[in-house]
């Protein structure tokens, strides 16, 4: 059984860059959800994908957008990057965007915005 | 909205037991999960509750009341390698992580 992948681990960027980070879940799993978790927080919900659909969203800005494919990997684009969206953008797979599934997170990949 | 709420440290010692809190607001409720981080690492699942009641998984159990909008983790017979950080989260409307609880067991 493949856990969940996600690349790259670290990366440094410039504000007003743009940044596409990726992630490939656990084999059976169909839904993605990406996070944002800052130093010493927990981690903040941006969007799940489910069969690739967007299937919630939380309280983040436009400029966070998402991508599902056909093997149910993702992509998490950021635009018009701000000092504030440094911080480790964690992903996590489950099975059928049920709450009682557990989600099963990445090693996260790590954004600092000079 | 949707919030949750945990103490932000607790600090045992190994053999103790210990029981880390989470009160949640939120519109909409499907359950209370519990969730492990260590320091550089991803967070792992440890329980689920959605109904009223105490689910036991070796030394973690998780208590929910969905009356009162609360939950707890409560781990025995403690060991070093419990020390790291405990996240409740709700799935309401979308999934809501809390602050979360570090935890240090001392020897």
């Amino acid at each position: 059984e493949t856990g969940v992948t996600q690349s790259p681990t670290h990366l440094i960027k410039t504000r007003g860059q743009q940044v596409t980070l990726r992630c490939s879940s656990q084999s059976g799993h169909n839904t993605v959800s990406w996070y944002q978790q800052a130093l010493g927080q927990g981690p903040q919900f941006i969007f799940q994908y489910y069969r690739e659909e967007e299937n919630g969203r939380g309280n983040f800005p436009p400029r966070f957008s998402g991508l599902q494919f056909p093997n149910y990997s993702s992509e998490l684009n950021v635009n018009a990057l701000e000092l504030d969206d440094s911080a480790l953008y964690l992903c996590a797979s489950s099975l059928n965007g049920q709450s009682n599934q557990p989600q099963h997170f990445g090693d996260g990949t790590r954004l600092s915005i000079l | 909205g949707q919030s949750l709420e945990q103490p932000s440290e607790v600090t045992a010692v190994e053999g103790a037991i210990v029981q880390i809190n989470c009160t949640y607001q939120t519109s909409g409720f499907y359950g209370l999960s519990w969730y492990q981080q260590h320091d550089g690492g991803a967070p792992t699942f440890l329980s689920y509750n959605a109904l009223d009641g105490l689910e036991e998984t070796g030394r973690f159990s998780s208590f929910l009341s969905r009356s009162d909008s609360y939950g707890y983790l409560l781990l025995q017979e403690l060991q070093m390698k419990d020390s790291a950080s405990y996240f409740c989260a709700v799935y309401g409307q979308n999934f809501v992580f809390g602050p979360g609880t570090r935890l240090s067991v001392l020897p």
